[in-house]
């Protein structure tokens, strides 16, 4: 199956500083990347969706000026997470999808971003 | 709301014996897809089932899908201490490619 990695795998940052999580599609192009965070023990919840060359497109009460996604390539999509506060903390997962009519997507293996 | 609906929340079972976790969605559907999820990793893709489709085989999985009822159900049979993970279905509606997970179902198998 396809590979989709995450960098970093865990990060730890103070409050107030940005944190960059890089996704990558290793195998096959990604023509959109989707951006989850996930809660202990709780499902995931959409983010954004971002497509390669355009702007993303966030879902209802996510901020964007504080989730900045960026989809340079269709290899690579980036989240940075600005300013970040201890609410932020969380399991941050991406997946893509070749945009195959059966909508597969791979996802990564997730960050861990702890913010002290 | 964006989450569908699994139950049971938590299902704890001897190894041997078959699970089944069940899935309900809300709105008309394209695909219906299950995915795994071990503690603290990514997911890992099991089995996608078209709105046409009504069941779906895949080794030790068994996936069945009721568009009247709108709900799913999956099986997995002769169940290992490996299969120890939570479990997640996915709904996407024809046109849009974002998937809605539902709650998902913590499953524990006891050796």
């Amino acid at each position: 199956g396809a590979v989709v990695s995450q960098h970093p795998s865990r990060v730890i940052c103070k409050s107030g500083t940005s944190v960059k999580i890089e996704c990558r599609s290793l195998d096959f192009q990604a023509t959109t990347m989707f951006w989850y965070r996930q809660f202990p023990k709780q499902s995931l919840m959409l983010m954004a969706t971002s497509n390669e060359g355009s702007k993303a497109t966030y879902e209802q009460g996510v901020e964007k000026d504080k989730f900045l996604i960026n989809h340079a390539s269709l290899t690579l999509s980036t989240l940075t997470v600005t300013s970040a506060h201890p609410e932020d903390s969380s399991f941050y997962i991406c997946s893509a999808s070749s945009g195959s009519a059966y909508n597969e997507q791979f996802f990564g293996p997730g960050t861990r971003l702890t913010v002290l | 709301s964006q989450q569908g609906e699994e139950d049971p929340q938590a299902l704890s079972i001897q190894e041997g014996e078959n699970a089944t976790m069940n899935c309900s969605y809300k709105t008309s559907i394209n695909n219906l897809q299950w995915y795994r999820q071990n503690s603290g990793r990514g997911l890992v893709h099991l089995i996608l089932i078209r709105s046409n489709e009504r069941e779906k085989h895949s080794g030790r999985l068994r996936v069945t899908l009721d568009t009247s009822k709108k709900s799913s159900s999956l099986l997995i049979t002769a169940s290992r201490a490996a299969d120890t993970a939570s479990y997640f279905c996915a709904t996407d509606r024809k046109g849009a490619q974002k998937l809605v997970f539902g709650q998902g179902t913590r499953l524990t198998i006891n050796p």
